[in-house]
């Protein structure tokens, strides 16, 4: 079955700075992309996705890249600010439409 | 997007004891998921449930454990029987509202004693 291995486990970046986080998967035909952001007591979030045909999208600070050839995406966040600290966990939706959650991000902005 | 909600938003129960979560959707969907949460950790698919048909359970999670209701597009159920402490969790609802877009709930964060 797909495997998805998420890195680093723990990031922590001053405000202002740039974070990259990153995800690699094994299964070529998934297809769907997606980066949650969980806040402490909450539900995940869906802040940005990307599907197959592409190869990067953008929001605000936000983006996310995907290299489908070596099977791995990111999710950058620029000018990063306090609010950013959260958990970010990638997602992989294989063929079967099931979705596969990486380890998850624990992302600390320092101010 | 969907609006989720859930209760229990927490609970505390006695080991031995079941919990019923529910899950209620601001629109009709289709396809509705349960997640277990543990503390620290990713999310882990309990189930997915479909209306009118039987919840698919994932390797590890059987129905006698964890039943699930799904009677119409909108709700769904999700009850925690003969609980130990190892079913302390976050328990998630999600629906797949578009192409795979998955939005989620609140939670509910069980503790079992």
């Amino acid at each position: 079955g797909e495997n998805v291995e998420q890195h680093p486990s723990t990031l922590s970046v001053q405000e202002g700075d740039s974070a990259v986080i990153k995800c690699t998967y094994s299964d070529s035909a998934s297809n769907y992309f997606p980066w949650y952001k969980q806040e402490l007591g909450k539900g995940p979030q869906l802040i940005i996705d990307i599907r197959s045909n592409v190869g990067e999208k953008k929001d605000q600070r936000i983006a996310v890249t995907l290299n489908k050839t070596a099977k791995h995406f990111s999710l950058h966040i620029t000018e990063t600010q306090p609010e950013d600290s959260a958990v970010y966990f990638c997602a992989v939706v294989t063929g079967g439409f099931k979705t596969i959650f990486g380890a998850g991000t624990r992302l600390f902005v320092k101010a | 997007s969907a609006v989720i909600s859930q209760k229990p938003s927490r609970d505390i129960c006695q080991r031995g004891t079941s919990l019923t979560i529910q899950c209620q959707v601001d629109s009709q969907v289709t396809m509705m998921f349960w997640y277990r949460q543990q503390p620290g950790q990713s999310l882990t698919l309990i189930a997915t449930a479909n209306q009118g048909s039987e919840a698919t359970y994932e390797s590890g999670f059987v129905i006698d454990k964890f039943p699930i209701s799904r009677p119409n597009l909108t709700f769904s159920t999700l009850t925690v029987s003969n609980m130990s402490p190892e079913d302390s969790s976050i328990y998630l609802c999600s629906v797949d509202w578009t192409r795979n877009e998955q939005f989620f709930g609140p939670g509910t964060r069980l503790t079992v004693l």
